[in-house]
C-alpha cells in the first residue's frame, strides 16, 4: 500500500547547526506534501508545503526539497536552535473523495547546546 | 480566535467502560478530521466528518469505535468497551475547506489511558 516514511528515526545536531530531515514516499497520487512539527505533548503544527510542481520552497530558516524521480521530501533547518527540538513528520495529502492528510512515522530532532 | 479544542486532555478509563473524546473545530470550520498516535509513531488517520456526514472512515476500526460531527455542537469520537490497545493520543483536526493547500489546524490532543 502507499506510504510517507521516514529514513531516520532520531537526528542530534548542534546548536546553531543545520539540520537535515528525510522522508521517503512509496506510491503517491498526491502532489502536495507539507512538513510538520511536534512538540511534546501539543498536536502537529504546520511548518511548510510544496507542490509537485516544484522541487523547492524557502521559508524562515526552512527549506523543504522535493525530488519526484527518487520520490524523496527533505526538510532543511538552517542554524538549529533548541526551540527546534521536537518530532518532525512529513505527510502527504490525498484525495479519496475528500482530502485527507497521511502521515510519515516522524524523526525527533535533539538540539545539543 | 480560538484553536482546535479538544477535552478532556487526559482520559481514564477501566477496561469495559466507554471513552467520549470531544473536539470543537475552528469557528467556521466545517471539516474535522481524527488521528490516533501511539507513542513514538506518526498519526493514523481515522475518520473524516463533514457536517452531519462522515465522508471518510477507512481508518477507524470496525467494532466500537464511532465518530459523529452533528449540526450543532463538537465532534464526538466515541470508543465502546475500551481495552488496553485504545491507550493513545487521538488528535483532531479541522479545516474550512477541502483540497489542495487547505491546512487542517490541530487540537492539543486527548491521551487516553485504559487500565
Amino acid at each position: 500500500g502507499e506510504s510517507v516514511g521516514l529514513h531516520l528515526p532520531t537526528l542530534s545536531v548542534q546548536e546553531g547547526d543545520n539540520s537535515i530531515i528525510n522522508c521517503a514516499y512509496s506510491n503517491s497520487a498526491s502532489d502536495y506534501f507539507i512538513w510538520y512539527k511536534q512538540e511534546s505533548g501539543k498536536g502537529p503544527q504546520f511548518i511548510i508545503d510544496i507542490r509537485s510542481n516544484m522541487d523547492k520552497r524557502q521559508g524562515q530558516r526552512v527549506t523543504v526539497l522535493l525530488n519526484k524521480t527518487v520520490k524523496h521530501l527533505s526538510l532543511q533547518i538552517a542554524a538549529t536552535q533548541p526551540g527546534d527540538s521536537a518530532v518532525y513528520f512529513c505527510a502527504e495529502i490525498k484525495n479519496t473523495g475528500g482530502f485527507k492528510t497521511i502521515f510519515g512515522a516522524g524523526t525527533r530532532l535533539f538540539v545539543k547546546a | 480566535n480560538a484553536g482546535v479544542m479538544q477535552n478532556p486532555r487526559h482520559l481514564v478509563r477501566r477496561r469495559g467502560q466507554e471513552a467520549r473524546l470531544r473536539c470543537s473545530p475552528v469557528k467556521g470550520h466545517s471539516h474535522v478530521y481524527w488521528y490516533r498516535q501511539l507513542p513514538e509513531e506518526g498519526l493514523k488517520f481515522m475518520v473524516y466528518l463533514q457536517k452531519e456526514n462522515i465522508i471518510d472512515e477507512s481508518g477507524m476500526p470496525k467494532e466500537r469505535f464511532s465518530a459523529e460531527f452533528p449540526k450543532e455542537g463538537p465532534s464526538i469520537l466515541r470508543i465502546q468497551q475500551v481495552v488496553r490497545g485504545d491507550s493513545a493520543a487521538y488528535f483532531c483536526a479541522s479545516s474550512f475547506d477541502t483540497g489542495l493547500n487547505t491546512e487542517a489546524f490541530f487540537g492539543q490532543g486527548t491521551r487516553l489511558t485504559v487500565v
